[in-house]
Parts: structure tokens; C-alpha cells; sequence
């Protein structure tokens, strides 16, 4: 069974400081990992998925096969990032997300 | 482009109320989906339409039937609602599914009383 753990439900940090909102996966296969983003008073959206490995908003996920962790990192935060952060498994040929129960993150100013 | 809209925002139910949740995308998607979200649960899928014609339990689809009415529109029906039932809904829809990206509605927040 496909599980996903994000250990910290609050998450505070001052502005400028590194971020980092931890994700690990349960998983046999070849996983497909997301993180999803929710700021207040809007929809959910996409931030990165690991496939692309891109950077967005200054933040960055590296899969961690030997670890099963999909951790999200900012080097510095801002106080626009305040938001829920969801971590999410899938896998290739699945219609079915496995979402974590996410980390409300907290920018200090 | 409005993307993935939901009706209504918010709804009442009394215990062993019936009602349908809208869901609909212009996005030309072949996979919608419904999940509900709960304090400290995150979110969980319901249903999930991969293609026209087609629907599956996700889940948690105890309570609950689907209905992919074309490829734009997928309604959620509760025929009869529970407190347990209390949540925020959220439709989805994608191109396909595996790695392609989710694209959320607003969400219906619904209480039943």
C-alpha cells in the first residue's frame, strides 16, 4: 500500500531563513512524487514534481530513493510562501494520488 | 479559461439530505477526480473518472456516487448526507493520470447537521 508521511502539521521559520518541510514515502514501485501547494483563500496548485526536476519559487525536491524521502527545501524564506504544503505519490500508468496530510508552513517576518 | 469550477461554495444538510456537487473543466481533461479534506487528514480521494464513460472508487468512496456526465462535467451525489460527511470537496481533473499535473476547482465546503 502506498503511504505518505509529513511529520510536522506547523512549520515556523523567520524570513531569510532556510526552509525545509520533510516528505516520506511508502512505496515498492517506482514512485511519482509532487508537492502541492495551497496559499490562503486559493486553490490548490502544483509547485514541482520530480520528474522535472525544476525549481520553482525558489524551491527545490530531490528524490531520495534509499531514503524514500521527497523533501521540499528553500534556501531563503519569504513571507509570501506562508501556506499548506501537501507532499503526493503516484505512480506511472495510476489515476490514484496519494496525498500526506501536510504541513502548514509559517514565515515569521 | 475558468478552468475547474464547483457548485455550490458552501452548503447545509440536514441528516439524510440528499444533494449533488457540480464539477466541471474547459481544460479539454480526460481524468476528473473527487476528494474530500479534512482538518489533520489531508486530502482523500473519492472517485475518480479516468476517461469519459468511465469511474472508479478511490479511497473513500463509502457513501457516495459518481457521474462523468460528458468529459467536461462529474458530479459527486450524496444520497444521504451524514455528519460524518462534514469536509471540504474538491474536484480535480488532469490530461491523464501517472505524472501529469492535477488541476483543482475551489472546493464546495459542505456541513451536515
Amino acid at each position: 500500500a502506498q503511504r505518505v508521511t509529513q511529520p510536522e502539521k506547523l512549520l515556523s521559520v523567520f524570513k531569510g531563513a532556510p526552509v525545509e518541510l520533510k516528505c516520506n514515502y511508502s512505496y515498492s514501485g517506482s514512485p511519482e512524487l509532487f508537492w502541492y501547494v495551497q496559499y490562503s483563500r486559493q486553490r490548490l496548485q502544483l509547485l514541482l514534481r520530480h520528474i522535472s526536476r525544476e525549481s520553482i519559487k525558489g524551491f527545490t525536491a530531490d528524490l531520495n530513493k534509499g531514503e524514500t524521502s521527497f523533501h521540499l527545501k528553500k534556501p531563503f524564506a519569504q513571507e509570501e510562501d506562508s501556506a499548506m504544503y501537501y507532499c503526493a505519490l503516484g505512480r506511472a500508468g495510476s489515476y490514484q494520488l496519494t496525498f500526506g496530510k501536510g504541513t502548514k508552513l509559517s514565515v515569521i517576518p | 479559461n475558468a478552468g475547474v469550477t464547483q457548485t455550490p461554495k458552501f452548503q447545509v444538510l440536514k441528516t439524510g439530505q440528499s444533494m449533488t456537487l457540480q464539477c466541471a473543466q474547459d481544460m479539454n481533461h480526460n481524468s476528473m477526480y473527487w476528494y474530500r479534506q479534512d482538518p489533520g487528514m489531508g486530502l482523500r480521494l473519492i472517485y475518480y473518472s479516468a476517461s469519459e464513460g468511465t469511474t472508479d472508487k478511490g479511497e473513500v468512496p463509502n457513501g457516495y456516487n459518481v457521474s462523468r456526465l460528458n468529459k467536461r462535467e462529474f458530479s459527486l451525489r450524496l444520497e444521504s448526507a451524514a455528519p460524518s460527511q462534514t469536509s471540504v470537496y474538491f474536484c480535480a481533473s488532469s490530461e491523464s493520470g501517472g505524472t501529469y499535473e492535477q488541476y483543482f476547482g475551489p472546493g464546495t465546503r459542505l456541513t451536515v447537521t
